[in-house]
């Protein structure tokens, strides 16, 4: 069974500050982890995933999440975020072997003010 | 950008009445995703297919639900008959199906049961 935990329910920044918005998973074998982000009552949007290689993996608009096998974590992070960046993130994970249906966490609202 | 086409967009229905909403999963994709996510941002898995076939679904959607994929058709997701705790944002996706590969998501059908 794979599960993840998003720790902070909610953050807020000004723009222009750096935020890390944390995920930690349990899963015993092979793992696929991904962020999405859902602008308020929409779709959700792919924004970077890891698989294998290089621990750090860039995504679209300048975030960047890094994987950590002893840390059990797969925390988000973006240097300076902007006002349009508020929206609530979910870190998912898929197993190997079959079982690669996402399960989520409960999700991180970001807040960005002006 | 995901292609997974989902409609309606908003659905309203009567209690005991039936619900249904369609999905097209991006084209090439033959694994389909359907997910329920509530108001508390908390997402379920429904039932997930490759091709025509069931790969895994939860015991609620084997008795309320009914949800197929026939090739050349949309997807689709019924609820035989609706209740007052289906009210929730519905979302499809789709991915090729391998465990390291991107899962896609449409915009979701709103469904509210009255």
């Amino acid at each position: 069974t794979q599960t993840v935990s998003q720790s902070d329910a909610h953050v807020t920044v000004f723009e222009g500050d750096s935020v890390e918005l944390r995920c930690n998973y349990s899963y015993g074998g092979s793992i696929y982890l991904s962020w999405y982000i859902q602008h308020h009552g929409r779709g959700l949007q792919f924004l970077l995933k890891y698989y294998s290689g290089n621990p750090v993996v860039q995504g679209v608009n300048g975030f960047e999440a890094e994987f950590s096998k002893s840390d059990s974590s797969f925390h988000l992070r973006k240097a300076s975020v902007h006002w349009s960046d508020s929206a609530v993130y979910f870190c998912a994970v898929s197993g190997s072997g079959g079982n690669y249906k996402p399960t989520f966490g409960k999700g991180t609202s970001l807040v960005v003010h002006p | 950008n995901s292609k997974v086409i989902q409609t309606p967009r908003y659905l309203v229905k009567g209690q005991g009445q039936k619900a249904k909403m369609r999905c097209i999963p991006e084209k090439g994709h033959p694994v389909v995703f359907w997910y329920q996510q509530n108001k508390n941002n908390e997402f379920k898995f429904l039932i997930n297919f490759q091709n025509q076939e069931v790969l895994q679904q939860i015991d609620m959607t084997e008795k309320r639900f009914s949800a197929e994929c026939p090739s050349n058709s949309p997807c689709s997701l019924e609820i035989q008959s609706s209740e007052a705790g289906d009210s929730a944002l519905y979302l499809c996706a789709s991915s090729l199906g391998q465990a390291n590969t991107e899962v896609f998501f449409g915009k979701g059908t709103r469904l509210t049961v009255v």
